[in-house]
């Protein structure tokens, strides 16, 4: 099992650019979320999605939009990306009363 | 608003040298509270779910208990194949909501 796989690994942009995170995952969970994690500020919840046609901001969604485009798949994206984004994204997913699954993580830097 | 403190940030520790790390928690209805284990470069690995005060689980070195405020990671007799950070979360009380978690401790265990 591949549990949830994110893509790209690393990444590097220049202010302004765009690009989308992906996400996905292949055990039929029902939960999709985007967190990332910063030093010192611990995991952050961007954007989630309880099932499969609903998303809800999270802590920090400002200049972020997600896509549930599918069970399986939940991208993030980043319309301009600004420096203040530099960060390690990571995907999970869930069933309801479980833990989460996570990925294995983005290195995102914009210079 | 949900919030989780964790502490001590960082604990360095002998190899064989027990200790516990702390998590205090305030959540409005408490579904359920996780711990998490992340290495370097990688994404976070569920440890344990615990649901009610006075609930334990073990695996290998490691017992997590809960209380009303508070939960503690018991590592006993560590390695240092132990060390990593160590992640604690919250759920509030729908199995919808996301998870809330701290800023996590860093265990360094030197043989």
């Amino acid at each position: 099992n591949a549990g949830v796989t994110q893509t790209p690994k690393f990444q590097v942009l220049k202010t302004g650019q765009s690009m989308t995170l992906q996400c996905a995952q292949d055990m039929n969970h029902n939960s999709m979320y985007w967190y990332r994690q910063d030093p010192g500020m611990g995991l952050r919840l961007i954007y989630y999605s309880a099932s499969e046609g609903t998303t809800d901001k999270g802590e920090v969604p400002n200049g972020y939009n997600v896509s549930r485009l599918n069970k399986r798949e939940f991208s993030l994206r980043l319309e301009s990306a600004a420096p203040s984004q530099t960060s390690v994204y990571f995907c999970a997913s869930s069933a309801s009363n479980y833990g989460y699954t996570f990925g294995s993580g983005t290195r995102l830097t914009v210079v | 608003e949900d919030q989780v403190t964790q502490s001590p940030e960082a604990l360095r520790l002998q190899e064989g040298e027990s200790s516990s790390l702390n998590c205090s928690y305030t959540v409005s209805g408490l579904r359920g509270l996780f711990w998490y284990r992340q290495d370097p470069g990688k994404g976070p690995e569920f440890l344990f779910t615990l649901y009610s005060a006075g609930e334990e689980k073990e695996k290998e070195r490691l017992k997590a208990t809960l209380t009303k405020k508070e939960s503690f990671l018991h590592i006993t007799a560590p390695k240092p194949e132990d060390s990593a950070t160590y992640l604690c979360a919250v759920q509030g009380p729908s199995g919808n909501t996301p998870l809330v978690f701290g800023k996590g401790t860093r265990l360094s265990v030197i043989a």
